[in-house]
């Protein structure tokens, strides 16, 4: 069965301070790795998409990469204002997204 | 450029009554997706529809179904409302290639009393 894992489920950084989020997926036939930010009361906002293993793809502290069985999103000295729940989707078919359950990142000045 | 638009993006309905959703997908997207979400479950897959086909079907009972129109506008109706369905409703659309990035619209936020 297709599966999407994130970890952790909740993050608290101090302003400045690097981490990485991680996406582990076990889905056959890989076409996509997605990466969304959403904040409280907003629908997903689109941030990447990987397609193959060794891909990477930066915007501004946000450094996604893929392997072939797991996703990082390192964020590089967040803000507060990085604070949010951060998804990760896995595609095979092209047509539907499975979703992992998110983390949910604080960063506090 | 327009993003997506979800009507209305509130909504509050009593046990055994139906619902429909609106979506209206970027201009040029011919595929929209729909996805609920609750604290407990995440997001979840329901359908998506490609120039008025449906697709693709997620693990959702019969009591939701969709369609779409000509003009790539989909709507999604639930039929017989339990508790259960109480949670947020998103659509999102996409250019229906392969690369499927999708991109969603803020919601409709249904509560189920």
């Amino acid at each position: 069965e297709d599966q999407v894992t994130q970890s952790p489920e909740a993050l608290r950084l101090q302003e400045g301070e690097s981490s990485s989020l991680n996406c582990s997926y076990t889905v056959s036939g890989l076409r996509g790795l997605f990466w969304y930010r959403q904040d409280p009361g907003k629908g997903p906002e689109f941030l990447f998409t990987l397609y193959s293993a060794g891909e990477e793809k930066e915007k501004e502290r946000l450094k996604a990469t893929l392997t072939k069985k797991e996703s990082f999103l390192h964020i590089t000295a967040p803000k507060p204002e990085d604070s949010a729940t951060y998804l990760c989707a896995a595609s095979n078919s092209g047509y539907a997204l499975n979703f992992g359950k998110g983390t949910s990142l604080l960063v506090t000045p | 450029k327009a993003g997506v638009t979800q009507t209305p993006r509130y909504l509050i309905k009593t046990r055994g009554q139906q619902v429909t959703l609106s979506c209206s997908p970027i201009s040029g997207h011919r595929s929209v997706s729909w996805y609920q979400q609750t604290p407990g479950q995440g997001l979840q897959f329901l359908f998506e529809y490609f120039s008025e086909t449906q697709r693709n079907k997620g693990n959702f009972p019969g009591r939701f179904s969709g369609r779409q129109f000509s003009n790539s506008r989909s709507e999604m109706n639930v039929s017989t409302l339990e508790l259960g369905d109480s949670a947020l409703y998103l659509c999102a659309s996409s250019k229906g290639d392969q690369d499927n990035e999708q991109f969603f619209g803020p919601g409709t936020r249904l509560t189920v009393l």
